[in-house]
């Protein structure tokens, strides 16, 4: 069954420091997502990309943050300096498209980066 | 702003007792409804999704139900392996990038 891949499962880096997350999405799907979640808080949005450019992103996705489609396969999150509050889980997540029709519009996730900044 | 509020926070359950979970949301004209499960340090894995009032769907001893303001997660004589995190989210017409807003789960523990 496809499944959405993510990479390294557990990232420490020390406060300042830059970090890329991956993730490999479902190959089919289209629109790509990165969500956090902050330790015992919700699950929460941060961006959604769709044709190689940003559609949304939430108040989080400051200027410290930025995604990428280097290629074919891959979807990064890229944080520049990181911060204490960063530390959180990362899920990314795909969907095949935002046509409800045939439930094209469901987001499957991957297992997670965990992100500790010490 | 779109709301999303899941009942109870946690619930204990014995194997075989059944029982309901609840899902309230504010939403602007609601494009879907998500049911997912979590497991501890794993990321949500899909469930269930429903698109309008009275709309009904089941897997296994799950069954998600669908109103205009909420939704129920009813498990049906849950074994241990039911034990999860269950993550109510919503997509609204105006998030049209798809942007899903989460309740803060129900943790559902069952003993054998």
């Amino acid at each position: 069954e496809p499944e959405v891949t993510q990479t390294p499962s557990h990232q420490v880096t020390q406060m300042g420091q830059e970090v890329i997350l991956r993730c490999v999405p479902i190959s089919n799907h289209l629109y790509f997502y990165w969500y956090r979640q902050i330790l015992g808080q919700k699950v929460e949005f941060l961006v959604s990309f769709y044709n190689n450019e940003i559609s949304e992103k939430s108040e989080i996705f400051d200027d410290q943050f930025s995604v990428e489609r280097p290629d074919g396969s891959n979807f990064t999150l890229k944080i520049r300096s990181t911060k204490l509050e960063d530390s959180a889980m990362y899920f990314c997540a795909s969907s095949e498209s935002q046509l409800v029709i045939r439930a094209k519009n469901i987001q499957y996730f991957g297992a997670g980066t965990r992100l500790s900044v010490l | 702003e779109d709301q999303v509020t899941q009942s109870p926070e946690a619930l204990r359950l014995q194997e075989g007792e059944s029982s309901s979970l609840n899902c309230s949301y504010t939403v602007s004209g609601l494009r879907g409804l998500f049911w997912y499960r979590q497991d501890p340090g794993k990321g949500p894995e899909f469930l269930f999704t429903l698109y309008s009032a009275g709309e009904e769907k089941e897997k296994e001893r799950l069954k998600a139900t669908l109103t205009k303001k909420e939704s129920f997660l009813h498990i049906t004589a849950p074994k241990p392996e039911d034990s999860a995190t269950y993550l109510c989210a919503v997509q609204g017409f105006g998030d049209s990038w798809g942007k899903l807003q989460f309740g803060a789960g129900t943790q559902v523990v069952v003993t054998p």
